[in-house]
C-alpha cells in the first residue's frame, strides 16, 4: 500500500525557516518525481514544487522560486522541502504527491502538515 | 500562467440527480507528446485531496464509475451521473500540460 507521511510543521516567525518531509512507502520511490502542493485555510490547492525522479529537473511555482527548495533522499525514501524567509502568506497545510508513468500523476497524496507563519 | 475558470463555484443536488462541472482553459491542454494533462480531484471535507480523473478521461483506480470526463483543448467536464452523499466537498480541475501546474477555484458540491 502506498503511503506518504508529511512532517515538520509548525508555527514558525516571519522571516524564519523550516524544513517539511515526506516519507514515502508501498513502492520504489526512486522511480517517481514528486510533488509538493499547498492549501491556504478556507482557500484552494496551489502547486509549488517539482523534483525528477533522480533529481536532475527541479520546478517551482514563481511565489516560491527562490525562497523554497525541493529536494529528496532516494535512501531515505524521503522527499524534502526546505523554506527560508517565510511570509505570512505561506502559512498553508503541506502536501505531497506522488507522481506516476504516462501522465497517471497525484494518485496518492499525503495528510498533509501544517505551517503557520505568525509573529 | 494557466487560467482554469471552473463552473458553477457552487453547486446543489439531490441524491440520484446528475450534475456536471465545467473546467475552461486558458490555453490549449494538448501537449506536443499528444497528451492532454488535465486531472480532476475531490476534496471531501478535513481530507486531503482525493484524485478522480486523470488525462482527461481515465478513471482513477477504486473510483466509482459514476464518475466521468470529457473534454478537450480548453474545454473539459467533469460528469457525476447519480450522485451520492459521500460525494459532497470541493472538486478542482487540474492542469499539468504547462509550467506551471495550475488549479481551478473549485466547485463545492452540496446535497440537499
Amino acid at each position: 500500500e502506498v503511503q506518504l507521511v508529511e512532517s515538520g510543521g509548525g508555527l514558525v516567525k516571519p522571516g524564519s525557516s523550516l524544513k517539511l518531509s515526506c516519507v514515502a512507502s508501498g513502492f520504489t520511490f526512486s522511480s517517481y518525481g514528486m510533488h509538493w502542493i499547498r492549501q491556504a485555510p478556507k482557500k484552494g490547492l496551489e502547486w509549488i514544487a517539482l523534483i525528477y525522479y533522480d533529481s536532475s529537473n527541479k520546478y517551482y511555482a514563481d511565489s516560491v522560486k527562490g525562497r523554497f527548495t525541493i529536494s529528496r533522499d532516494n535512501s531515505k525514501n524521503t522527499l524534502y522541502l526546505e523554506m527560508n524567509s517565510l511570509r505570512s502568506e505561506d502559512t498553508a497545510m503541506y502536501y505531497c504527491a506522488k507522481a506516476g508513468p504516462h501522465g497517471d500523476w497525484f494518485a496518492y497524496w499525503g495528510q498533509g502538515t501544517l505551517v503557520t507563519v505568525s509573529s | 500562467d494557466v487560467v482554469l475558470t471552473q463552473t458553477p463555484s457552487i453547486l446543489s443536488a439531490t441524491i440520484g440527480q446528475s450534475v456536471s462541472i465545467s473546467c475552461r482553459s486558458s490555453q490549449s491542454l494538448l501537449d506536443s507528446d499528444g497528451n492532454t494533462y488535465l486531472y480532476w480531484f475531490l476534496q471531501r471535507p478535513g481530507q486531503s485531496p482525493q484524485r478522480l480523473i486523470y488525462l482527461v478521461s481515465n478513471l482513477g483506480s477504486g473510483v466509482p464509475n459514476r464518475f466521468s470526463g470529457s473534454g478537450s483543448g480548453t474545454d473539459f467536464t467533469l460528469k457525476i451521473s447519480g450522485v451520492e452523499a459521500e460525494d459532497l466537498g470541493v472538486y478542482y480541475c487540474m492542469q499539468a500540460t504547462h509550467a506551471p501546474l495550475t488549479f481551478g477555484s473549485g466547485t463545492k458540491l452540496e446535497i440537499k
